[in-house]
């Protein structure tokens, strides 16, 4: 079981809507989550962070966080095509920084 | 601020060859990580300091890679001799704190082993 887990995609959604990003994570002891959004050809850009259970919103942007199920979320409102990027999730816990393989995130005109 | 500094951007090689990247953190950051991204993959970290000492360098391929932070700032990563599948693009990243602050990625360096 890989420790950092995210949808491959691509994820395709049309503008103006919800674009809805997820990960999962082995490791029980984590103790932070980040969003990085990663345009191609660049490098990886701290979008949110989230340290305890429960919602947190930035804008358009809100991470979701459900530690008794190991799950982190990331919600793009009203999307727009400069949010087409790799959307990576990445964890901490035990002094080590794992991040998943990235989520393509597309939207469409 | 500054942000984290990083050269050469584009480095081609042929196998074999040795190289170096060099990385200039934040200033007052401590903890200095290099990663490797190989396209379509997410960043494996290959080595991390805090100040001067290495925290972790569990994936580091030792027999062709070596890493240095001298005095607690600048860092160095090294290849050699290089391999075909290290083409990569090498991230460096600096954090205030340790892992559970958040990382500043610098531009990086493209490598092409030929």
């Amino acid at each position: 079981q890989k420790e950092v887990e995210q949808n491959s995609g691509p994820l395709s959604v049309p503008e103006g809507a919800i674009a809805s990003l997820n990960c999962t994570y082995s490791d029980r002891g984590s103790q932070s989550f980040f969003w990085y959004r990663q345009y191609s050809g660049k490098s990886p850009e701290l979008i949110m962070s989230i340290y305890s259970n429960g919602d947190k919103e930035d804008g358009r942007f809100t991470a979701q966080l459900n530690k008794a199920s190991q799950y982190v979320s990331l919600l793009i409102r009203d999307s727009q095509p400069s949010d087409s990027a790799t959307y990576l999730c990445a964890v901490s816990g035990n002094e080590k920084l794992t991040f998943g393989t990235g989520t393509r995130l597309t939207i469409i005109p | 601020e500054a942000g984290v500094a990083q050269s050469p951007r584009y480095k081609i090689i042929e196998k074999r060859q040795s190289v170096a990247f060099w990385c200039n953190p934040i200033s007052g950051h401590a903890t200095l990580y290099w990663y490797q991204q190989i396209l379509g993959q997410g960043p494996k970290l290959l080595i991390q300091f805090q100040n001067n000492g290495v925290v972790d360098d569990s994936q580091l391929p030792k027999d062709r890679f070596s890493a240095e932070r001298l005095k607690g700032v600048d860092s160095t990563l090294k290849i050699q001799p290089a391999k075909l599948e290290d083409s990569a693009v090498y991230l460096c990243a600096s954090s205030f704190l340790r892992v559970e602050s958040p990382l500043h990625f610098g531009n990086g360096t493209r490598l092409t082993v030929t």
